[in-house]
């Protein structure tokens, strides 16, 4: 299996510009939980799904930030518009009803 | 308010044992997880603890007393490769996956 995809590895964009994470998670997974990671913060969940259903999205830090699971093999996280306190880097992870968690690769986000 | 402390940094020479501390205050407790992090890359699952005692994996380790709400993290026969960040996690939600990270402990294996 090729585990958690995640794309763009990099994404650099200006103030005020829209910003699309993409995750694809391992097959047959039922669990999809995005998190945001900061020196100042740490990892954060933002967001998870259960069978593409979002179950949790207490973390979500405002209203500019979106996330959806259109199906089993595909989820996204949208901020609109962007603000230079989002730089992170955004991992995706998923599991299959266990504790276990498989995480992406991650995304560097830079919003200058 | 949740809670999971970890010491910032640990150094240790190759071929040692090392002990990562875990200190959590949560609303509930279903579990203890270990997560290894190298620079640049993705957390990558170590260890699960529900139950009170000791836990092993090879050259790892991890010891849960749910009385004292601490686990810990054992690596023996350091490598230079176990330099790496170490973060404990809890669950803290029956029927959930639901996990509270903690701040992570930044471990160095010197020659």
């Amino acid at each position: 299996d090729a585990g958690v995809i995640q794309s763009p590895r990099h994404e650099v964009t200006e103030m005020g510009q829209e910003v699309t994470l993409r995750c694809k998670p391992i097959s047959g997974h039922d669990y999809l939980f995005w998190y945001r990671q900061t020196m100042m913060r740490g990892l954060e969940l933002l967001i998870y799904f259960n069978n593409n259903v979002p179950i949790d999205d207490s973390g979500m830090p405002e209203d500019r930030f979106s996330a959806k699971m259109p199906n089993a093999s595909f989820s996204t996280l949208k901020i609109q518009p962007s603000e230079p306190r989002d730089s992170a880097v955004y991992f995706c992870a998923s599991s299959y009803g266990r504790d276990e968690q498989f995480f992406g690769p991650g995304t560097r986000l830079t919003v200058l | 308010g949740q809670s999971l402390e970890q010491p910032s940094e640990v150094t240790a020479v190759e071929g040692a044992i090392v002990q990562i501390n875990c200190t959590y205050q949560t609303s509930g407790f279903y579990g203890l997880s270990w997560y290894q992090q190298h620079d640049g890359g993705a957390p990558t699952f170590l260890s699960y603890n529900a139950l009170d005692g000791l836990e092993e994996t090879g050259r790892f380790s991890s010891f849960l007393s749910r009385s004292d709400s601490y686990g810990y993290l054992l690596l023996q026969e350091l490598q230079m490769k176990d330099s790496a960040s170490y973060f404990c996690a809890v669950r803290d939600e029956p029927g959930t996956y639901k996990y509270i990270f903690g701040t992570g402990t930044r471990l160095k294996v010197l020659a």
